[in-house]
């Protein structure tokens, strides 16, 4: 039951350029939607939120985009750096769901070519 | 940010044996623990949640005599891989909480076990 979905397991660009990761989910139960980026070796730590009241919630070089309608949602990073360089796994929770149980993609390996 | 440890990082074991994995956090109590399993490509899954002194509550679909979680402390909590067989080979992650809020759930680095 894959109610996350992040359909591009990898995604290359080059230093400067903006980076675009995609997530849609399927229950529109959910109301609270974030974004974690894992290193190798280590576990996910959170990066950005945003509610479902809102469209877009932007933190610095990372902004999160929230379409309802189209039950979907998107990550942009720009300028993307080398170190940004991870997996990025979106979630979400909210509806039936336990305060902080959360629903994940399967994640995306964003590389970022200097 | 707040730190959350796992134990071992990398396990192999024989069909049949009961491997524990520990989870930790380091410095905050963690009212809520959870325990999740990830399949290569796949996303993670929610296996239980824990919360300090009372029984763990298991995803459907999720054997609870199998997977045995042990949250003995505010600091602490503990999976049992009993009788594990090859299937159970995996990638399996807790993240514990302080309940301020989803932002506020922090990972362990991840456990992976082989089973032979």
């Amino acid at each position: 039951d894959q109610q996350v979905k992040q359909n591009s397991p990898s995604l290359s660009v080059q230093e400067g350029r903006i980076s675009i990761l995609n997530c849609d989910y399927t229950n529109s139960m959910f109301d609270y939607f974030l974004w974690y980026k894992k290193y190798p070796a280590e576990g996910p730590t959170f990066l950005i939120s945003i509610s479902s009241i809102k469209d877009k919630n932007e933190d610095g070089r990372f902004t999160v985009f929230l379409n309802k309608s189209a039950k979907h949602l998107s990550l942009h990073i720009v300028p993307s750096q080398p170190g940004d360089s991870a997996v990025y796994f979106c979630a979400a929770k909210g509806g039936i769901y336990n305060n902080n149980d959360m629903r994940f993609g399967a994640g995306t390996r964003l590389t970022v070519k200097p | 940010g707040a730190v959350v440890s796992q134990h071992p990082s990398r396990v192999i074991c024989k069909s049949g044996t009961s491997v524990k994995i520990e989870c930790r956090s380091l410095d905050f109590q963690a009212t809520t623990m959870f325990w999740y399993r990830q399949f290569p490509k796949k996303s993670l899954m929610l296996m239980a949640t824990s919360n300090e002194g009372s029984k763990a509550t298991y995803e459907q679909g999720v054997e609870k005599d199998k997977f045995l979680i042990n949250h003995a402390s505010l600091t602490l909590s503990t999976l049992t891989v009993t009788s594990a067989h090859p299937e159970d080979s995996s990638f399996y992650i807790c993240s514990a909480s302080s309940g301020r809020g989803p932002e506020t759930q922090y990972f362990g680095p991840g456990t992976r076990l082989l089973v032979l």
